[in-house]
């Protein structure tokens, strides 16, 4: 079945570390999506990724950083630089051809700081 | 400025009764997309319907229709006949295509509870 692959599901991190979250799709999408959820409120844009090697920053890069080495992958790294990383992380993924496909998501990542 | 408006931050419902979701979104595209999502506890993303913004009629799908008032900016989500399995935070979402096409602006949501 297509779809997108996050993992881990639940992930713990001690601070000052980097921590990388994963997230694949089959669905043959060329534009790819991170976002960040905290609790009872709606999804920041992190980043996002129109084509294989190219991203730009969404709303909340700071602290974050992605790649985009292959069509199917599309990791983001939590840096020590993101002072409050604790949060739910959703990727996504979508069509560039047709405007009235949804963007489909992942199970999503929850991250907590110990 | 916010480009997608949920004002109602809870909503109650009875079960078997219809509800209303309000979402307002502000764009200088001409053509754009509306989407509504659903997020149940376990926190995935459930997608509900779509509208486009030249289409004539208002989108459905089973118990789910959109109210779409474009001079208005507006596209509500309507539930009929509630269910408890309905309880869950819902989004709406927004594509514009001639600028940002592939960014999705999400509202802060609406959490909906369906009393029994």
């Amino acid at each position: 079945d297509g779809g997108i692959t996050q993992s881990p599901k639940y992930l713990f991190r001690k601070e000052g570390q980097n921590v990388t979250l994963s997230c694949e799709q089959n669905l043959n999408h060329d534009a790819m999506y991170w976002y960040r959820q905290d609790p009872g409120q709606g999804l920041r844009l992190i980043y996002y990724s129109q084509i294989v090697n190219d991203f730009q920053k969404g709303d909340i890069a700071e602290g974050y950083s992605v790649s985009r080495e292959k069509k199917e992958s599309f990791p983001l790294t939590v840096t020590s630089a993101q002072k409050n990383p604790t949060a739910f992380y959703l990727c996504a993924s979508s069509t560039q051809d047709r405007m009235n496909t949804e963007a489909f998501f992942g199970q999503g990542t929850r991250l907590t700081v110990v | 400025a916010q480009k997608i408006t949920q004002t109602q931050p809870g909503m109650f419902v009875q079960e078997k009764e219809a509800v209303t979701l309000d979402c307002t979104y502000d764009t200088s595209d001409p053509s754009y997309g509306l989407f509504w999502y659903k997020q149940p506890s376990s926190g995935e993303m459930i997608f509900l319907i779509y509208q486009g913004s030249y289409d004539q009629q208002n989108a459905t799908e089973g118990r789910y229709s959109l109210n779409f008032q474009k001079a208005r900016k507006s596209a509500n989500l309507v539930i009929s006949a509630s269910q408890l399995g309905d309880s869950a935070m819902y989004f709406c979402a927004m594509r514009e295509t001639l600028y940002n096409f592939n960014k999705f602006y999400f509202g802060s949501g609406t959490k909906l509870n369906v009393k029994p």
